[in-house]
Formats: structure tokens, C-alpha cells, sequence
């Protein structure tokens, strides 16, 4: 199937912990981004690659740090989980105006 | 940069009525505007978009329109049924930035 997929789909957690959440499109898609959706359901991007260049890094903690080893996949990596990282993570590409949304990554930090 | 602003945040229907989101861009350059729509626990998947070169779209119970000079558009959903209650963005786009900006969200729920 042509898709963004996330894993995992469910992360839980202790504060403190480093914990890393995994993106890959096969939609041929140039640019991916990072999404942190809280708990009143706003969408907030955090980062944008395009062809495995960052392009947009939106005021988040260096705590976060986005990888994209390929245009194909851009990983999110968390250092030093704090309970207020809580929320789900959205992956999403796009190959032009429309964004494709991954599944979510629910985060929870005890 | 852009601001969306949606209204209202929440929405309640009868099961049947007609449903009207509207939202609100300050940068005039945007020229794509798409409506997701996420129900709960998934992912927010595009239910319709415009371009500002049209004024109106409509795909079966659900149209958007779109006036640029008061830069404003909004999504219509006609004959609502349970199957339509979501949480539904609006954005705009930033050309310069290749982006979106998303609105606040609003939950609509229709009443059976």
C-alpha cells in the first residue's frame, strides 16, 4: 500500500528517558514534517525536510532532533523525555501542496 | 507569518441540518486552502481543498467556498450524518516556506 507509516503506534514511558519514533513515505514525496498534535487537538509542525535538508525548525527544544537518513524516512529522536513531551506525533509528506498524514504516535510520559 | 483562525470551536447538529465551518487567513499570497477532517484516534485526511483561482468546490454533501478579498473560506456540510462527527482543520498555505498553516480545529457532532 502507498503510504506514510509511524512505529511505533503507542510509546510509553519514564521521564528522563531518550526514545526515538520512526517515519517512511513510498509516496515519492520530496518534503516530510514533523506534527505534535496536544491534548486540545491543535496541530503544531515542529520540523520540515525537503530531500533530506531541513527547511523549517519551529522554536522546539534541542531536546528533539529530526533525522532523515533518505528522503524517504525522517525519524524524530527525543532526548531527556519531560512529562510535557506528552501528545501524539504526527509524520506527514507531501509532494506538492497536499500533506499526507501517518497514522500518530501516542507518547506518553509517566 | 500566516494566522488561520476557525469558528467556532465547537459545533453541535441535528443528524440531517446542514454544518458551516468557517475560517478566517491573513496573508494574502496563500493560494491553497485544504479541510482535513480527524476522527477520533486517527490521522486528519483531506476531505476537500481549493485553489484561489476558484471561488467555489463541491464534492457530494460537501463544498468549500472561498472569498479572497475578505480572505475568508469556509467548509459546508450539507445533510449531516453521525459518520460526519470529527474534529475538521482548515489551513492555508505558505508558498514561501512549503507549509501549511492549520487552524485551532472544530469539533462538529451531529446529533442522531
Amino acid at each position: 500500500d502507498t503510504a506514510v507509516s509511524q512505529t511505533p503506534k503507542y510509546l510509553v514511558t519514564q521521564m528522563g528517558n531518550d526514545k526515538s519514533i520512526k517515519c517512511e513515505q513510498n509516496l515519492g514525496h520530496d518534503t516530510m514534517y514533523w506534527y505534535k498534535q496536544d491534548s486540545k487537538k491543535f496541530l503544531k509542525i515542529m520540523f520540515s525536510y525537503n530531500n533530506k535538508e531541513l527547511i523549517i525548525n519551529e522554536t522546539v527544544p534541542n531536546r528533539f532532533s529530526p533525522k532523515s537518513p533518505d528522503k524517504a524516512h525522517l525519524n524524530l529522536h527525543i532526548n531527556s523525555l519531560e512529562l510535557g513531551d506528552s501528545a501524539v506525533y504526527f509524520c506527514a509528506s507531501s509532494g506538492g501542496d497536499e500533506q499526507f498524514f501517518g497514522p500518530g504516535t501516542r507518547l506518553t510520559v509517566l | 507569518g500566516e494566522n488561520v483562525e476557525q469558528h467556532p470551536s465547537t459545533l453541535s447538529v441535528q443528524e440531517g441540518d446542514s454544518a458551516v465551518i468557517k475560517c478566517t487567513y491573513s496573508d494574502s499570497a496563500s493560494n491553497y486552502f485544504p479541510w482535513y477532517k480527524q476522527e477520533l484516534g486517527k490521522r486528519p485526511q483531506l476531505i476537500i481543498d481549493i485553489r484561489s483561482n476558484v471561488g467555489e468546490k463541491k464534492d457530494q454533501r460537501i463544498a468549500v467556498t472561498l472569498n479572497k478579498t475578505a480572505k475568508h473560506f469556509s467548509l459546508h456540510i450539507t445533510e449531516t450524518q453521525p459518520e460526519d462527527s470529527a474534529v475538521y482543520f482548515c489551513a492555508a498555505s505558505i508558498r514561501s516556506r512549503s507549509r501549511l498553516a492549520f487552524g485551532k480545529g472544530n469539533q462538529v457532532v451531529v446529533i442522531p
